[in-house]
């Protein structure tokens, strides 16, 4: 069964500060997503990562990836009020049962002004 | 430019009541998901298609079935709602999902059951 873990599962930070999420996850996988939501709405996809190595960047995010570790990282640089929301890694899995994606609990950030 | 569109948005139940929820994509992607979103739980899969005519079970298929007649909707349905059903109900598509294309994601319908 996979499992997919991320840290923290809360973040309160201050404007102007860097920080980083981390997603764990337990089996093979090559595919990684990011997604943010904002409270009530739906998920808005960041970024999707394919190989060992992958690194995307938009704006003050930039996320990365390691298979071999299994680790998946967003990186926030300099952090906005706007960037507030609840940031989910999920990974794709196939075979077990089930197709699809698996994801983490979600990070919910808070950047105080 | 619709992409994902979920119907209806709200909707409260009596235990035992019955529902059915639609789904809709205009892109014409293959796959479909459903998934329930409950707090601190993150998302998790209840069920998916691969094309028209193909429904598979995720990690929570449990009290849910779901149809796809048709390439462009897929229902999920309710036969008798529980109060653990009580969840925030997200439908997805994508082209594929192997091949790493992205999923997309409708607004969501809050349900819940009393």
């Amino acid at each position: 069964e996979l499992k997919v873990e991320q840290n923290p599962l809360f973040l309160s930070m201050q404007e102007g500060k860097n920080y980083t999420i981390y997603c764990n996850y337990s089996t093979t996988s090559d595919r990684l997503y990011w997604y943010r939501q904002d409270p009530g709405k739906s998920l808005e996809s960041l970024f999707v990562l394919l190989s060992n190595g992958a690194v995307k960047q938009e704006g003050r995010l930039m996320a990365s990836l390691d298979t071999k570790a299994r680790l998946s990282t967003l990186h926030i640089t300099a952090a906005v009020h706007d960037l507030s929301a609840t940031y989910f890694c999920a990974v794709f899995h196939s075979g077990g049962g089930a197709d699809g994606l698996t994801f983490g609990k979600g990070t919910h950030l808070i950047i105080q002004p | 430019n619709a992409g994902v569109t979920q119907t209806p948005k709200f909707r409260v139940l009596k235990t035992g009541q019955s529902m059915t929820l639609l789904c809709a994509q205009d892109m014409n992607h293959e796959y479909m998901y459903w998934y329930r979103q409950d707090p601190g739980m993150g998302l998790r899969l209840i069920h998916y298609s691969v094309g028209e005519g193909t429904t598979a079970k995720g990690e929570v298929p449990d009290g849910y079935n779901v149809s796809r007649l048709k390439k462009q909707n897929f229902l999920l349905g309710l036969e008798s709602a529980a109060p653990s059903q009580t969840s925030v109900y997200f439908c997805a598509s994508s082209l594929y999902l192997d091949r790493g294309t992205e999923a997309f994601f409708g607004q969501g319908t809050r349900l819940t059951v009393v």
